[in-house]
């Protein structure tokens, strides 16, 4: 089963923030989350294992309820470069790194 | 910087015809995957192989095939292709089991006609 994502899609002012969620129905593993702008390849952002850790990237974090089987991505003070389509990527096991891939957000950043 | 490149940017082909689509990436990774993206369902696993000669199925790996020949190239084959498989296929490697970033290539669009 696919993760849900959502919202599907936002559009933000610069300077805005904006929390995408990623929930599971299944027991995760871990989470990855993507960032993919449009004509391009999905480009890693990081992984969260489950444990409940939070991670950052630049004012790009992360949390992982492994209680709610869900993550959320926070985009903090989002810039024009913040624009694109996320992907969560759930891993139910740690068996071969395998991902089930969300439908994705796609986040507009306007100036 | 690992680098997965996938042979083809663009791709026309008829119903029935058999295509191939390949990818290498160029450091060593053990796992490859291919997906296929269509707009509003994200990125579907078709095939992965975690080595050389081996594959496992992903979601929806009807007519489709997979090869991995050598640890650097993966090639997904549509036996007959369909309009179905319409689609924007990615390839990605990453490195071993353990939770590992993948690495995506950039993307065949294949049309079928």
């Amino acid at each position: 089963q696919q993760p849900v994502q959502s919202p599907q899609a936002v559009i933000l002012r610069e300077g805005e923030d904006a929390v995408i969620n990623c929930s599971s129905s299944k027991a995760l593993y871990s989470v990855h989350w993507y960032r993919q702008k449009h004509g391009e390849a999905p480009v890693f952002l990081m992984i969260l294992l489950k444990g409940g850790e939070q991670k950052g990237h630049d004012k790009i974090s992360a949390s992982f309820n492994e209680k709610k089987q869900q993550s959320s991505l926070y985009l903090t003070a989002s810039q024009l470069s913040y624009s694109g389509t996320y992907f969560c990527g759930t891993e139910y096991s740690n068996a071969g790194n395998m991902l089930t891939f969300g439908g994705g957000t796609r986040l507009m950043v306007k100036p | 910087d690992v680098k997965v490149t996938q042979s083809s940017r663009y791709l026309v082909k008829r119903t029935g015809e058999k295509v191939f689509l390949e990818c290498v990436q160029d450091m060593d990774h053990e796992n490859m995957f291919w997906y296929r993206q269509d707009p509003g369902l994200g990125l579907r696993l078709i095939y992965f192989s975690y080595d050389v000669k081996m594959k496992e199925k992903g979601d929806i790996p009807e007519g489709y095939s997979v090869s991995r020949e050598k640890k650097e190239r993966f090639s997904l084959i549509l036996e007959s292709a369909s309009t179905n498989q319409t689609s924007m296929y990615l390839c990605a490697s990453s490195q071993g089991s353990g939770p590992y970033g993948y690495t995506f290539g950039s993307g065949t669009r294949l049309t079928v006609v």
